[in-house]
C-alpha cells in the first residue's frame, strides 16, 4: 500500500511570508507526527495527533507555529510569518499497531518538505 | 543531559566487513523502546530495528542486529556484511512510554553517516 506522503516536497519562501505543509499518513493510521530536522541534526518532536485529536504539541518552537488534521487523516503544518530559522525539513509519521501489523509500533515516516527561508 | 547520544558523525567501513554504530540514552522511565532508522539521501526515515527495554534478547533483523546493554544504556547497532547500499545516515531514537504518558513520541540522537567502500 501507499506509504506517507508530503507536498510540498521543497518551498522556498520569503521571510515573513506564511507557509503550509501537508501530510498525508498512511491510510487507517490513528497516530500522526511531525518533526522538525535542521541541517546536520536528528529530527525534533513537533507535535502528535491522535485521530483529530491534538494530544500533544510540547514541541512547537512557537506561537507562529500550528498544526491541524481535523478529519483524523490528512494533517497541515502551518508556519505564520516564517523566519530564517524555519529553515529545515518537516518530517511527517504515522502509526498504527492495530494496522501495521507489526508488534513493534515504529512510525513510518514520510520523504519530507524541505523548507527554505530567504 | 542528552537522551541520546551518537558519539560517531562518521565511520567508514569496507564493503563486506561489519560495522558498529553506537548509542547510549538516558531516561529514568522504565518501560521504554529503541529503535534505529536509516536515512538515505532522498530524505525518508527508514525503520531498521527495535529493542523494547524489557526484551531479554538483542533484537536482530537480517544483517541488522542490536547489542543491548541495559545496564550500560547503549544499543549499538552492529550491521554485518556491509553493502554500497548501506550508505547512508543512522539514526537512534526512544520512545519512552511511561513518562510521556503513551505519547508514543521518539527522541533522536544526531546520527552517524556511514560511508561504505569498494
Amino acid at each position: 500500500g501507499a506509504g506517507v506522503s508530503q507536498s510540498p516536497r521543497y518551498k522556498v519562501a520569503k521571510r515573513g511570508q506564511d507557509v503550509a505543509l501537508r501530510c498525508d499518513p498512511i491510510s487507517g493510521h490513528v497516530s500522526l507526527f511531525w518533526y522538525q530536522q535542521a541541517l546536520g541534526q536528528g529530527p525534533e518532536f513537533l507535535t502528535y495527533f491522535q485521530n483529530e485529536a491534538q494530544l500533544d504539541k510540547s514541541g512547537l518552537p512557537s506561537d507562529r507555529f500550528f498544526a491541524e488534521r481535523p478529519e483524523g487523516s490528512v494533517s497541515t503544518l502551518k508556519i505564520q510569518r516564517t523566519q530564517q530559522e524555519d529553515s529545515a525539513v518537516y518530517l511527517c509519521a504515522s502509526s498504527d499497531p492495530g494496522t501495521s501489523g507489526s508488534p513493534y509500533n515504529e512510525q513510518f515516516f514520510g520523504p519530507g518538505t524541505r523548507l527554505t527561508v530567504l | 543531559a542528552q537522551k541520546i547520544t551518537q558519539t560517531q558523525p562518521g565511520m567508514f567501513v569496507q564493503e563486506k566487513e561489519a560495522v558498529t554504530l553506537d548509542c547510549t540514552y538516558d531516561t529514568s522511565d522504565p518501560s521504554y523502546g529503541l529503535f534505529w532508522y536509516k536515512q538515505p539521501s532522498s530524505g525518508e526515515m527508514i525503520f531498521l530495528i527495535y529493542q523494547g527495554s524489557y526484551d531479554q534478547q538483542n533484537a536482530t533483523e537480517g544483517r541488522y542486529s542490536l547489542n543491548f546493554q541495559k545496564a550500560r544504556k547503549s544499543a549499538n547497532l552492529v550491521i554485518s556484511a556491509s553493502q554500497l547500499g548501506d550508505s547512508a545516515m543512522y539514526f537512534c531514537a526512544m520512545r519512552e512510554t511511561l513518562l510521556t504518558g503513551g505519547g508514543n513520541k521518539l527522541t533522536f540522537g544526531t546520527g552517524t553517516q556511514l560511508k561504505v567502500e569498494l
